[in-house]
């Protein structure tokens, strides 16, 4: 069935690093969303993208949709301590009204 | 404050038993889908309604079951309850049953089975 691989699992970095995250599928996607995780709190909404080759901006957030809409990414510059929590991704399932969850990328700011 | 209202935020309780956990959606949604998250994991997507009517199953026990009601909140039940079923539990809603659009999550049900 459609899957979507999401690395790194984890990421530890230093505040002020930067910190991308990837997801990957085999097949055409019609969509991708985005969504963040704090520690002990619920998924958010972040982002959706679209069209092929979309690049959307949020603050120090950049979101990419890959030319064939195959995958997409999510770049984080110079990281805050705010920004510490799990970034899934999430694609549509054509064949029934599902999406279909990355395993999440947790960011970890190292003390 | 995504206006979705799970309840109860904390259960505990025996192996066997039976818990049933309550969803109302954000207002104007039809749609309400239940994820179960175990720690540090990711959504395991159990089951969506839209308006009533039962739209998609995921990886849902037979021991677990659910419904949508006219006024459009949702129960999940659980019944038989093992150690393993101690997660997270969210339920999520959109506007329509077309996952175009952006899921808005509840703050979850945590479920400790002891």
């Amino acid at each position: 069935g459609q899957q979507v691989m999401q690395i790194p699992q984890y990421q530890h970095v230093q505040e002020g690093e930067d910190f991308t995250t990837y997801c990957n599928s085999s097949t055409t996607l019609s969509n991708i969303q985005w969504y963040k995780q704090r520690p002990g709190g619920h998924p958010v909404f972040l982002i959706q993208l679209v069209k092929s080759g979309e690049v959307k901006k949020q603050k120090r957030l950049t979101f990419q949709f890959g030319e064939a809409k195959k995958n997409s990414s999510l770049h984080i510059t110079a990281t805050q301590t705010t920004d510490v929590g799990t970034y899934f991704c999430a694609v549509l399932r054509d064949s029934n009204y599902q999406l279909i969850w990355g395993a999440g990328t947790k960011l970890i700011i190292k003390p | 404050d995504s206006g979705v209202t799970q309840t109860p935020k904390h259960l505990i309780t025996a192996t066997g038993q039976r818990v049933t956990l309550r969803c109302s959606p954000r207002s104007g949604d039809l749609s309400v889908y239940w994820y179960q998250q175990s720690l540090d994991q990711g959504l395991q997507f159990l089951i969506h309604y839209y308006n009533g009517e039962e739209r998609a199953k995921g990886n849902i026990l037979e021991r677990f079951s659910a419904q949508q009601f006219p006024d459009l909140h949702s129960e999940l039940n659980l019944s038989s309850l093992e150690l393993g079923d101690s997660a997270l539990y969210f339920c999520a809603s959109s506007v329509d049953e077309g996952t175009h659009q952006p899921q808005h999550f509840g703050d979850g049900t945590r479920l400790s089975i002891l």
